[in-house]
């Protein structure tokens, strides 16, 4: 079945340092994999997305690849700021037969201190 | 701001009760999903529907159900609440079949449902 598994949180960080947030899947074919955050007391919001093997998905600063190889797609940012602090959810849609639904991992809870 | 929109965006209700949760869909998107976030069980995908139909279905109780109007809205009706169905839930939508949909799923901010 499709499953994806995520590094427990909670994460806590100095500001600038260097975030990676582990992301694992199993899935049959080829699925599409994504990272969501959720912001506190907000929704969630699409942070990146990559489709196919060796794509990498970037946005605010915020990178993550897709390695067929090793079923990972990890996050990464370079320099973590306060307004980081969220929940991240790591998400893979297989889109099998044209009706595609999400699949979440249990999420990872960042904390950046000043 | 997502597009998609939610209604309401906080409920209190008492066990044994019925409410209904209503989703509009980002404009021209034709599927629409819902998701229960709990503490215990994270998020979990409920149900999905396409241009109407029902599409495919999770974790969704008996005592649950939805449906999708003409008007591509849905509404997901809980019924017999327990204090269990305390949760945030989430209506999604997208695009979908079409070559590039890119199978993103937008989310709306979720209704507050606590049963007391």
């Amino acid at each position: 079945g499709n499953s994806v598994t995520q590094m427990e949180g909670p994460v806590t960080l100095s500001e600038e340092a260097f975030l990676t947030i582990n992301c694992t899947y199993t899935a049959t074919g080829y699925p599409s994999l994504f990272w969501y955050v959720q912001y506190p007391g907000e929704g969630l919001q699409l942070l990146l997305k990559a489709t196919k093997a060796d794509d990498k998905g970037s946005n605010k600063g915020f990178e993550a690849t897709y390695r067929k190889e090793t079923t990972s797609f990890h996050l990464e940012k370079g320099s973590v700021q306060v307004s980081d602090s969220a929940v991240y959810f790591c998400a893979l849609s297989p889109f099998s037969g044209g009706y595609n639904k999400l699949i979440f991992g249990a999420g990872t809870r960042l904390a950046v201190h000043p | 701001d997502s597009g998609v929109t939610q209604t309401p965006k906080h409920l209190i209700t008492a066990t044994g009760q019925r409410v209904t949760l209503r989703c509009s869909p980002r404009s021209g998107d034709l599927s629409v999903y819902w998701y229960q976030q709990s503490l215990d069980q994270g998020l979990q995908f409920l149900i999905q529907y396409y241009n109407g139909e029902e599409r495919a279905k999770g974790n969704i109780l008996e005592r649950f159900s939805a449906q999708q109007f003409p008007d591509l809205h849905s509404e997901l009706n809980l019924s017999s609440l327990e204090l269990g169905d305390s949760a945030l839930y989430f209506c999604a939508s997208s695009v979908v079949g079409g070559q590039n949909s890119g199978n993103t799923i937008y989310f709306g901010e979720g209704s507050w449902l606590t049963v007391v």
